[in-house]
């Protein structure tokens, strides 16, 4: 069963800049996994920011880019401002229209 | 304004069946495959079936497959799960959402989320 690997929680300081990582047991995340992220805040549903690895949709703020990081996906939010505290998922493509989700990170700005 | 509206999520027994439908306006439907997705109480986002966007391949994942039934109807803009053996395991909300890239370009990603109808199994 392909699991895809997410910091449980990472902790950054307001104006900082933090990298979150997304990893598949199947080996290196490419630009053929297409992969997405997702940000998710209490009660609501998830709100996506990216996809295919690097492209921002239009209410994606410009502090949050995609990448290929080595072997996984990231995420960057550069200059962290407090509203940005929340859940983020990866979601990577594996062929075949199967898809999976990481665990996901909870993201705490202190 | 493209959205999704879900329905048909309630309590339900464990074995028993339900069906879950999700209504689309602001985009061609037809031209989208669309996803299936559940959060269980306090865990994380499991992708759980797509269907592409003519009908001609659907997809489950393993902790559903055989149980769950993925189906659209263009005709009325939406899409369904038809949802049997149910298991305490199965609570969650379920949310639909619909592929960015039209025809066969679904694996582009997600781009428009439902607000997720809650199941319960218990």
């Amino acid at each position: 069963q392909t699991v895809v690997t997410q910091e449980p929680s990472l902790t950054v300081s307001p104006g900082g800049t933090v990298t979150l990582t997304c990893s598949s047991s199947t080996g290196a995340v490419t630009t053929s996994s297409f992969a997405n992220w997702f940000q998710q805040k209490p009660g609501q549903p998830p709100r996506p920011l990216i996809y295919t690895t690097s492209n921002k949709h239009p209410w994606t703020p410009a502090r949050f880019s995609g990448s290929l990081l080595g072997d996984k996906a990231a995420l960057t939010l550069s200059d962290v401002q407090p509203e940005d505290e929340a859940d983020y998922y990866c979601l990577l493509y594996f062929g075949a229209s199967l898809s999976v989700f990481g665990g996901g990170t909870k993201l705490t700005v202190l | 304004q493209v959205h999704l509206v879900e329905s048909g999520g309630g309590v339900v027994q464990p074995g028993r069946s339900l069906r879950l439908s999700c209504a689309a306006s602001g985009f061609t439907f037809s031209n989208y495959a669309m996803y299936w997705i559940r959060q269980g109480p306090g865990k994380g986002l499991e992708w759980v079936a797509i269907m592409w966007y003519d009908g001609s391949d659907k997809r489950y994942a393993e902790s559903v497959k055989g149980r769950f039934i993925i189906s659209r109807d263009n005709s009325k803009n939406t899409v369904y799960l038809e949802m049997t053996t149910l298991r305490v395991e199965d609570t969650a909300v379920y949310y639909c959402a619909k592929s960015i890239g039209s025809g066969r370009f679904h694996y582009y990603g997600v781009d428009v989320w439902g607000q997720g109808t809650t199941v319960s199994v218990s």
